[in-house]
C-alpha cells in the first residue's frame, strides 16, 4: 500500500513570495490534515478535511494561507505571501475516518525554508 | 499550561536499558492517547496508541495510561542505538473533536 505522497519535498522561497505544497493521502483515506512543524516543536494542525470539506480550520493564518482538497482526494496548501516565521516543515497526514482511535499515517513532509 | 507537556531531553541510556518517556496532558477530556517516533529529517510514525486505563504491550513497547494523574508513559525495553530518535506524545481531546494535539517531544539518545 502506497503511502502519504507530498511534494516538492524542499522549497527555498524569499518572503513575500508565494508557494503551493501538494499532497495524495493513502488510497481510501476520507481524513486529510495539514500540519506546520517548527523546529524543535510538535507539529500542529493546520486544517483538517473530511472528503472534500473542512472539519477543522481554527489555526490556520487565513490572511496568507488557504488549502483545498478537491474531489476529496488530492490537497494543496498555499502561502501567500510567505513571511519569515512560515519557515518549517509542512506535513500532510491521512486516515481511514474520523474517530479518536483512527490512526494518522504521515508523508514525508515538505521543508520550507523562507529568507 | 501547556495541553500537552513532555521533558525535551535529551534522555541518554545505554543499550540494553529501559528507557522512559513521560507526558503530561492538561484535558482530563481527552480520550486517546499516541506515541509517535520522529527520526531526524522524517516524518512521524506511529509507535502505538491507548485509550484504557492501564499498560498496553507491543513487543518492547509498553504505553502506560493513568486518567487519574493525567498522565501517559512509553517504557522502551532492550534498548537499541537505533531507537535514538524524537518520541512525540499526541492526545485527542473529545472537546476538540479527533483533533490530535502533539507535545514538543523527548530526544532519546541509546549510547552503545
Amino acid at each position: 500500500e502506497a503511502g502519504v505522497a507530498q511534494s516538492p519535498r524542499y522549497k527555498i522561497i524569499e518572503k513575500r513570495q508565494s508557494v503551493a505544497f501538494w499532497c495524495n493521502p493513502i488510497s481510501g483515506h476520507a481524513t486529510l490534515y495539514w500540519y506546520q512543524q517548527i523546529l524543535g516543536q510538535g507539529p500542529k494542525l493546520l486544517i483538517q478535511f473530511q472528503n472534500n470539506g473542512v472539519v477543522d480550520d481554527s489555526q490556520l493564518p487565513k490572511d496568507r494561507f488557504s488549502a483545498e482538497r478537491l474531489k476529496g482526494v488530492d490537497s494543496t496548501l498555499k502561502i501567500q505571501p510567505a513571511k519569515l516565521e512560515d519557515s518549517a516543515v509542512y506535513l500532510c497526514a491521512s486516515s481511514l475516518d474520523r474517530g479518536f482511535t483512527d490512526t494518522q499515517y504521515f508523508g514525508p513532509g515538505t521543508r520550507l525554508t523562507v529568507l | 499550561q501547556k495541553e500537552v507537556e513532555q521533558n525535551s531531553g535529551p534522555l541518554s541510556v545505554p543499550e540494553g536499558a529501559i528507557a522512559s518517556l513521560n507526558c503530561t496532558y492538561s484535558d482530563r477530556g481527552s480520550q486517546s492517547f499516541f506515541w509517535y517516533r520522529q527520526y531526524s529529517g522524517k516524518s512521524p510514525e506511529l509507535i502505538m496508541f491507548i485509550y484504557s486505563n492501564g499498560d498496553k504491550e507491543d513487543g518492547r513497547f509498553t504505553a502506560q495510561l493513568n486518567k487519574a494523574s493525567q498522565y501517559v508513559s512509553l517504557l522502551i525495553r532492550d534498548s537499541q542505538p537505533s531507537d535514538s530518535a524524537t518520541y512525540l506524545c499526541a492526545v485527542i481531546r473529545v472537546s476538540s473533536g479527533d483533533k490530535l494535539t502533539f507535545g514538543t517531544g523527548t530526544r532519546l539518545a541509546v549510547r552503545p
